[in-house]
């Protein structure tokens, strides 16, 4: 089993949508999770990062980590067409800085 | 712009060549990852320095190499490269190399090996 899963996508909604994007893990030893976003033909970049369990809320972005059931999970409020991107949840394991989930592929239709 | 940088942006080349992708981290950042991106594997780590030591390995091949310079940028050495080493190359750095610090990605290296 991977360490973290993630369903590519793609994901395609009308703008303003409210958007949800998921992973699971495997190992419930895992405190920290991230949620990186990343444009066609850039680096990621850092969008949320929350610590253990329960919601973090920053602008229209919420991301949440359901400890119980290994399942963490991003919210787009009000999406926009600039949120079109692929989206990747991480979290560091044992020796390894970050692991990585294969990432979602989100279309925003105008 | 993540103050991350990367050289070439896009390299060519043919199997069983040898080519060195280059990083310099953000100003005040000590240490360095190395990541591949594929469309199959999705992004996976391959290494990462601190203040030029060695600190954590991932999936690194054998034909791959790496090392930090004093001045802290690094180079990521691949050598007998074969058609499946095509992907992009990211570089990322931070502060300390802590497990709760903020990685900075750099813009990439799109390696094609024909």
């Amino acid at each position: 089993q991977k360490e973290v899963e993630q369903d590519p996508g793609p994901l395609s909604v009308p703008e303003g949508a409210i958007v949800s994007l998921n992973c699971t893990y495997s190992n419930s030893a895992f405190q920290y999770f991230m949620w990186y976003r990343q444009y066609s033909r850039k680096g990621p970049e850092l969008l949320m990062y929350t610590y253990s369990s329960g919601n973090k809320e920053d602008g229209r972005f919420t991301a949440q980590v359901d400890k119980s059931s290994k399942y963490i999970s991003l919210f787009i409020r009000d999406s926009q067409p600039s949120d079109s991107a692929t989206y990747l949840c991480a979290t560091p394991s044992g020796n390894t800085p970050l692991v990585f989930g294969k990432g979602t592929r989100l279309s925003v239709i105008a | 712009d993540s103050g991350v940088t990367q050289t070439p942006k896009h390299l060519i080349t043919a199997t069983g060549q040898r080519v060195t992708l280059r990083c310099s981290p953000r100003s005040g950042d000590l240490s360095v990852y190395w990541y591949q991106q594929s469309l199959d594997q999705g992004l996976q780590f391959l290494i990462q320095y601190y203040n030029g030591e060695e600190r954590a390995k991932g999936n690194i091949l054998e034909r791959f190499s790496a090392q930090q310079f004093p001045d802290l940028h690094s180079e990521l050495n691949l050598s007998s490269l074969e058609l499946g080493d095509s992907a992009l190359y990211f570089c990322a750095s931070s502060a300390r190399g802590l497990a709760d610090e903020t990685q900075y990605f750099g813009p990439g290296t799109r390696l094609l090996v024909l």
